[in-house]
């Protein structure tokens, strides 16, 4: 299948500075990539949908200001945590659909620790 | 937003065993999915049956999807202490997914 990669695997910040993660497709372009959220034993949460070139649609309660993402090529889309709070301490995993293709190709996830 | 939800359970079952899980959704979807997800590790897509499909077989997993009571079920046969993992399904609508809570499985050898 199609690989998708995440940069970094681990992160801890201190509290206020930003943290930005990066979701590549390594294989394939994606047309579409989304960012999930999820917390320990939970289910994943979908934050927002990105199309290439195009402002990323946020689910309702995810503050777009905090949470910035960019998806300038079709092969790598960023998330940037502005202002980090321990609260946003979590995995946060990207995935990618290329095409008229349904399947949505996971990356391995980055966990964020704010300290 | 649309949610698949299973069955709040954990399974610790023999190596040998089946292992069954159950979701249930609210909405009309496209297709439902299963995906499976090692500890602090991404998702592997495990199947999909679409929504006129009623049973899909893929190795050792078997998916059945009723539509007219909003569920599916996942069964793995014969399990291996490997299929020790988080098992998730999700159904598609509007282009996105929605993850249910997730069935974590311990397959003891």
């Amino acid at each position: 299948g199609a690989v998708v990669s995440q940069h970094p695997s681990r992160v801890i910040c201190k509290s206020g500075t930003s943290v930005k993660i990066e979701c590549r497709s390594l294989d394939f372009q994606a047309t579409t990539m989304f960012w999930y959220r999820q917390f320990p034993k939970k289910s994943l949460m979908l934050m927002a949908t990105s199309n290439e070139g195009s402002k990323a649609t946020y689910e309702q309660g995810v503050e777009k200001d905090k949470f910035l993402i960019n998806h300038a090529s079709l092969t790598l889309s960023t998330l940037t945590v502005t202002s980090a709070h321990p609260e946003d301490s979590s995995f946060y995993i990207c995935s990618a659909k290329g095409g008229r293709s349904y399947e949505q190709y996971f990356g391995p996830g980055t966990r964020l620790t704010v300290t | 937003s649309q949610q698949g939800e299973e069955d709040p359970q954990a399974l610790s079952i023999q190596e040998g065993e089946n292992a069954t899980m159950n979701c249930s959704y609210k909405t009309s979807i496209n297709n439902l999915q299963w995906y499976r997800q090692n500890s602090g590790r991404g998702l592997v897509h495990l199947i999909l049956i679409r929504s006129n499909e009623r049973e899909k077989h893929s190795g050792r997993l078997r998916v059945t999807l009723d539509t007219s009571k909003k569920s599916s079920s996942l069964l793995i046969t014969a399990s291996r202490a490997a299929d020790t993992a988080s098992y998730f399904c999700a159904t598609e609508g509007n282009n996105r997914l929605a993850f249910g809570k997730g069935n974590q499985v311990v397959v003891i050898p």
